[in-house]
């Protein structure tokens, strides 16, 4: 499989407990991006990594938010301490220059 | 921050018949992209533009990338059912140094509903 794969699909915790979410990007591609959608809006960005490094960070990502891509292959994306405003789509991307690759997503549900 | 203005915000059309989105923005963008998207899925990349005045086909879409760098409209004909999806335009701004940003702006989409 070529494409980029989430894991998981969708999880539902409860408020105030800690998640974590990968992507495996599409192997070749040296730029990964984590985006946010919330219902009824267009993806929102969130971070992105070039190789292992983290080059920029939105001010979406609060403290409460952790991303990471050891030796630059797959990525995780943590929340800690998660609040219902968390409830969202979480969608990983990866490039090699231009044209982003979309994964399925993770359905993240705090109740 | 920027913003992309994305109209309309949802079409109900008949099979058969051809549909205009279009995306305008307060700002240039160097690089203008058309998603779909399924319900549960992530964006599916349909087309990408890279040049001002860019007009580009695929199969029956067509998507042309604005004079003034600010805009950009798709295009589908004779639509089928299984175009039924939200669509995303989305843009790569122009960075402080003059190259391409890496970071994608999104409109808010345009839902589009075929009646067979």
């Amino acid at each position: 499989d070529t494409g980029v794969s989430q894991d998981p699909r969708h999880k539902i915790t409860k408020r105030g407990q800690n998640v974590t979410f990968r992507c495996d990007p599409i192997s070749e591609h040296n730029r990964l991006y984590w985006y946010r959608q919330t219902l009824g809006q267009g993806p929102e960005f969130l971070t992105y990594f070039q190789n292992e490094a983290q080059l920029e960070k939105s001010r979406l990502l609060s403290d409460r938010f952790s991303a990471e891509r050891p030796k630059g292959s797959f990525s995780t994306l943590e929340i800690q301490r998660t609040e219902q405003g968390d409830s969202a789509m979480y969608l990983c991307a990866s490039s090699p220059i231009y044209g982003y690759t979309f994964g399925s997503g993770t359905r993240l549900t705090v109740v | 921050g920027q913003q992309l203005n994305q109209s309309p915000q949802s079409m109900f059309i008949q099979e058969g018949e051809d549909v205009s989105m279009n995306c305008t923005s307060s700002s240039i963008f160097n690089t203008w992209l058309w998603y779909k998207q399924d319900p549960g899925e992530g964006p599916v990349l349909l087309i990408a533009l890279y040049k001002a005045g860019e007009l580009t086909s695929n199969g029956r879409l067509t998507a042309q990338f604005g004079i003034t760098r600010k805009d950009s409209f798709l295009n589908i004909s004779a639509s089928i059912p299984s175009d039924v999806g939200i669509y995303f335009c989305a843009g790569q701004p122009i960075s402080n140094s003059g190259g391409s940003n890496y970071k994608l702006t999104f409109g808010k989409g345009t839902l589009l509903t075929v009646n067979p």
